[in-house]
């Protein structure tokens, strides 16, 4: 079956820690994307890449990393510059970065920072 | 402020009504997207429109392009239909979407 895997739906790490989330699909889509949203708020983009090794900031990119080696993948590390990194956290894909390219979304991962 | 505006907000209803959930937006856009968000964070996609009335089971979606209006209808509905319901569409770059706040809906059996 083609979809998209995050990995672990649920993660908790100590403050200061960094911490990478995994996203994966098979559905042979150029364009990933990372969301954050937080309880009862809309959802706010991180990053995304239209294309292998080519990423763009969203509108909260500060204290987030990505990296796009491969096409099928799209891991998002949450680094301790994240003032307030407890969040859930979902990926999404595209067959590409189009305008009118309907978006394909993951479980997500619920990240809690103790 | 946010270009996508969704009403209501908040939504409670009971089995067997007709929902309508609204969203509006500012600026010129290609295509319209209505996802599903379930109680446990799952995100689907229901439609995406770009002009007329689309149906799917007992959801439609309309969009009104002049007036920058687009409509999700559940007939009947029913208590598995509670969800958050929002709408987006793509920004003017046309490599990201701009999503609105959201509709929660609640159907009590």
């Amino acid at each position: 079956d083609g979809g998209i895997t995050q990995s672990p739906k649920y993660l908790f790490r100590k403050e200061g820690q960094n911490v990478t989330l995994s996203c994966e699909q098979n559905l042979n889509h150029d364009a990933m994307y990372w969301y954050r949203q937080d309880p009862g708020q809309g959802l706010r983009l991180i990053y995304y890449s239209q294309i292998v090794n080519d990423f763009q900031k969203g509108d909260i990119a500060e204290g987030y990393s990505v990296s796009r080696e491969k096409k099928e993948s799209f891991p998002l590390t949450v680094t301790s510059a994240q003032k307030n990194p407890t969040a859930f956290y979902l990926c999404a894909s595209s067959i590409d970065g189009g305008p009118v390219g309907e978006q394909f979304f993951g479980p997500g991962t619920r990240l809690t920072v103790l | 402020k946010n270009e996508v505006e969704q009403s209501p907000q908040n939504l409670t209803a009971q089995e067997g009504e007709f929902i309508t959930i609204n969203c509006s937006y500012s600026v010129g856009i290609s295509a319209l997207h209505w996802l599903q968000q379930h109680p446990g964070g799952g995100i689907v996609s229901l439609f995406m429109l770009s002009s007329g009335k689309k149906k799917h089971g007992r959801l439609i979606a309309t969009i009104n392009i002049q007036e920058k209006h687009s409509s999700l209808h559940i007939t009947a509905s029913h208590p598995r239909d509670s969800a958050v319901y929002i709408c987006a569409h793509p920004e003017t770059s046309g490599s990201r979407l701009t999503f609105g706040e959201g509709t929660q809906l609640t159907v009590n059996p």
